[in-house]
């Protein structure tokens, strides 16, 4: 079946810009993840949502990063005022719920690159 | 939190020899170990995972061994082959990072014909 996709797969902005990014999961699967890569930091956890549950933000690194899941399905990850730290690849993951031991498949990845 | 080490950062082998990867972790409570390949602009892929109420899965040529004792994972390739080339991400959660993956810093692995 379809996996995990994200939208775009690259984005360059200017610094101060807005961007938001799109994350389409495994269908039927209730929890999303978001994840970041970068070459200094490695994979860090964001945020992540679990069906009707108030999401959980401790990964944001700052006020100017937020996240919603409408409908339970799509999420689309905000970076406001962008800076060039925040050039790295954008990662979604999916799993059927948020229990411990289940699984997380990934998307390929948005590019972000600050200029 | 958690924290999870990951060794070695590269890791160089011939075709056809084994190939041994190794994470620690640091919370007792983390109870699910997934192992992750990634290629050069791809996602994370999963490729075997273990539990902790299991100390050893086998998938064909992997195989990942889980210490609870010493808090410590390793995945183990055998036969390896050029496409195995990738980079092989250690991760944990459970506990207090219930859900949440907590990554290892990645190997990078070549495998040459």
């Amino acid at each position: 079946g379809a996996g995990v996709s994200q939208s775009p797969s690259n984005k360059v902005t200017e610094k101060g810009k807005d961007v938001e990014l799109r994350c389409d999961p495994i269908s039927g699967h209730t929890a999303l993840y978001w994840y970041r890569q970068s070459l200094g930091q490695g994979l860090e956890f964001l945020i992540y949502f679990q069906g009707n549950s108030a999401p959980d933000k401790s990964g944001l690194p700052s006020d100017r990063f937020s996240a919603e899941r409408t409908g339970g399905s799509v999420s689309t990850l905000t970076i406001q005022r962008t800076q060039q730290e925040d050039s790295a690849v954008y990662l979604c993951a999916s799993s059927l719920d948020s229990g411990g031991g289940r699984e997380q498949y990934f998307g390929p990845g948005t590019r972000l690159t600050v200029t | 939190g958690e924290n999870v080490e990951q060794h070695p950062s590269t890791l160089s082998v011939q075709e056809g020899d084994s190939a041994v990867i190794k994470c620690t972790y640091s919370d007792s409570a983390s109870n699910y170990f997934p192992w992750y390949k990634q290629e050069l602009g791809k996602g994370p892929q999963l490729i075997i995972d273990i539990r902790s109420n299991v100390g050893e899965k086998k998938d064909q040529r992997i195989a990942v061994t889980l210490n609870k004792t010493a808090k410590h994972f390793s995945l183990h390739i055998t036969e390896t082959q050029p496409e195995d080339s990738a980079v092989y991400f250690c991760a944990a959660t459970g506990g207090t990072s219930y859900g949440k993956l907590t990554f290892g810093q990645g190997t990078i692995l070549t495998v040459h014909p």
